[in-house]
């Protein structure tokens, strides 16, 4: 697509119940990254993949998020057992360059209550 | 992990002043990035500046990566600038600065 689009927009949830966010990165592009931002805060690195490979997961908070990218292009995150503390925006960012070296572009975001 | 630091963390504006944000980062990078989130939540591409000089409209941007640091200068401010400015740079993934908070007053 021409842009990265995420979705659900919004999501209100109650703890304990799983949640799914997906993103569809930018035609072509090759890394893709999901971030996590508080309020009043930067995004802060969660995970990213280079295709359909999953390099790095070391900034995901626990065992209950987990991200796949099955055929290289669309990307989920699942976050089980949703709790309080998971409330954030999630970002989804693409970029061009297989290494991840090249400008990001990111999504609108998928903001995410949990009560 | 390498540390970004933005300065003022809150800045605010006459409409038409100039102003000049700025990023220290802790390492050498291979590129930095400057974002606008705007108070709708939307993260704006404004600079891909790994080095040197760019200018968009009333925005420009330089990057000295010898020195660790990047600055951000707006002229003749609106108040479609307000929001938040994040600096981020890449080493193997895209680390964020906490950002400026400008708020332009008409």
């Amino acid at each position: 697509g021409a842009g990265v689009s995420q979705s659900p927009r919004y999501k209100v949830t109650k703890r304990g119940q799983d949640v799914t966010l997906r993103c569809d990165p930018i035609s072509s592009h090759a890394t893709l990254y999901w971030y996590q931002q508080a309020l009043g805060q930067g995004p802060e690195f969660l995970t990213y993949f280079n295709y359909e490979a999953q390099p790095d997961k070391s900034g995901l908070p626990s065992d209950r998020f987990s991200a796949e990218r099955p055929e290289g292009s669309i990307s989920t995150l699942t976050i089980q057992r949703t709790e309080q503390r998971d409330s954030a925006m999630y970002r989804c960012a693409s970029s061009l360059a297989p290494s991840g070296t090249g400008e990001l572009f990111f999504g609108e975001g998928s903001r995410l209550t949990v009560l | 992990g390498i540390q970004v630091e933005q300065s003022p963390p809150d800045l605010i504006l006459q409409e038409g002043a100039n102003s000049t944000l700025r990023c220290n980062f802790s390492d050498s990078v291979n590129n930095l990035q400057w974002f606008h989130q705007n108070p709708w939540g939307q993260l704006i591409n404004l600079f891909y500046i790994p080095s040197g000089t760019k200018q968009n409209g009333r925005l420009s941007a330089t990057t000295v990566a010898t020195e660790r640091y990047s600055l951000l200068y707006i002229s003749s401010s609106q108040t479609t600038d307000s929001g938040v400015y994040f600096c981020a740079v890449y080493v193997y993934k895209l680390s964020f600065g906490a950002g400026t908070t400008v708020t332009v007053r008409a």
